[in-house]
């Protein structure tokens, strides 16, 4: 099994609609989470760290589920620049610098 | 700022040919790290680094080395170049302190092993 696994997608979105997608992680003992989004041939970057409260940033929102041990991120209003592939991440066990990062979500969003 | 830059963006070897991949970062930050990327997987750690002069081995570190000798700089080296590392390769750094402290990505070296 493997640490963190996402459904690969794609997700075809219309422009304007609402997409969630999750990712579970097997280390229980794993403390921090992100999103990173990845566009077509290039570098990660954040999106959003996940807190345990859940958080929100603008159209996104990110929840974090302990007891099953998965994240969530939620777009509202989606944009066409929205499309890219969503990258969900944890911390390594015992470590709070070396992460493992799931294999991405491939999002497309149609006009 | 430059960010975190990653030389070169290209490359084509041929089996046992040797290159060293460069990353440079200009944010001061101590830890760094070298991935690679391959289709249908995550980014998977081949080597880090959590300050100048240390090195350790990730999840993936047979058949690279690497050397910190400047904060600044990363160095991930290919002795022996075989078809199995073609892959794309990122350098990523962050500062100290904290759980939530952001990655920062260079744009990626593209290397094929023929």
């Amino acid at each position: 099994r493997k640490e963190v696994e996402q459904d690969p997608g794609p997700f075809n979105v219309p422009e304007g609609a609402t997409v969630a997608f999750n990712c579970t992680y097997s280390n229980s003992a794993s403390q921090s989470f992100f999103w990173y989004r990845q566009d077509c041939r290039k570098e990660p970057k954040l999106l959003m760290s996940v807190y345990s409260s859940g958080n929100e940033d603008g159209r996104f929102t990110a929840q974090l589920n302990r007891a099953s041990q998965y994240i969530s991120l939620l777009i509202r209003d989606s944009k066409l620049s929205d499309s890219a592939t969503y990258l969900c991440v944890v911390n390594r066990r015992g470590s709070n610098y070396q992460l493992i990062w799931g294999a991405g979500t491939k999002l497309i969003i149609k006009p | 700022n430059a960010g975190v830059t990653q030389t070169p963006k290209f490359r084509v070897l041929k089996t046992g040919q040797s290159m060293t991949l460069l990353c440079a970062q200009d944010m001061n930050h101590e830890y760094m790290y070298w991935y690679r990327q391959d289709p249908g997987m995550g980014l998977r750690l081949i080597h880090y680094s959590v300050g100048e002069g240390t090195t350790a081995k990730g999840e993936v570190p047979d058949g690279y080395n690497v050397s910190r000798l400047k904060k600044q700089n990363f160095l991930l080296g290919l002795e022996s170049a075989a078809p199995s590392q073609t892959s794309v390769y990122f350098c990523a750094s962050r500062r100290t302190g904290g759980d939530y402290n952001e990655q920062f990505f260079g744009p990626g070296t593209r290397l094929t092993v023929l």
